[in-house]
């Protein structure tokens, strides 16, 4: 089944405690990217990556860091998580040729206290 | 800078009545425009999108929504609801074709009376 997984689904972490969110596709997708989920601001874009080793910043990039060294994986780092990163993280994957939208996987809830 | 409206936060329907959702973007270019869907716990399900040709595009689920450029609008039509479609629905514009980055909306929540 064609898939984006993410885990963990939910993750209870303390303020400066480094986590990593995992994700990984298995379509061959060239694209990926991490969104979070704020109640009243829709999905807002953190990182993207084009394809393996190449990663740029989105929208909200400050406090998360990405690394793409294969193709199907995408982790999403958070060295020094603070109260303001509690939030819904979605990994999604796209084509990078005629592209049709993203696939989402199915969301990690995070909460830093 | 692109934007994309959602100006129903919350709308009740009964089983069986029509639905249309709202959605108004503001982008400079032609835009791509999708509707996704998120269940409850779930991540978001693409409905359908818009990239260029009929205005009037089909999805799945029995959904449709159509462009209209005059008005800046993408809304959703659905012309008999069923109980499985209570979700949130978030209408999106492809900003950045290069970061394939997309702007959401806010949400629309979609309640379903029996």
């Amino acid at each position: 089944e064609a898939q984006v997984t993410q885990n963990p689904r939910y993750l209870i972490t303390v303020t400066g405690k480094k986590l990593t969110v995992t994700c990984s596709q298995n379509m061959n997708h060239e694209y990926m990217s991490w969104y979070r989920q704020d109640p009243g601001l829709g999905l807002r874009q953190i990182y993207y990556s084009m394809n393996v080793e190449v990663t740029d910043k989105g929208d909200v990039p400050e406090g998360y860091k990405v690394s793409r060294k294969e193709k199907r994986n995408f982790p999403l780092i958070l060295e020094s998580p603070s109260p303001n990163q509690t939030s819904l993280y979605f990994c999604a994957s796209a084509l990078g040729q005629g592209w049709n939208g993203y696939t989402f996987g199915s969301g990690t809830r995070l909460t830093v206290v | 800078a692109q934007s994309v409206t959602q100006p129903d936060i919350h709308i009740t329907v009964s089983e069986g009545a029509s639905l249309e959702l709202r959605c108004n973007y503001s982008y400079g270019a032609t835009p791509y425009l999708f509707w996704y869907v998120q269940s409850p716990g779930q991540g978001l399900q693409l409905l359908l999108k818009y990239f260029s040709g009929d205005t009037l595009v089909q999805g799945i689920k029995g959904f449709e929504a159509e462009f209209k450029r005059s008005q800046s609008s993408f809304n959703l039509r659905k012309p008999s609801v069923h109980w499985s479609d209570a979700a949130e629905y978030f209408c999106a514009v492809a900003a950045h074709m290069g970061r394939r980055a997309l702007t959401f909306g806010s949400g629309t929540r979609l309640q379903v009376q029996p």
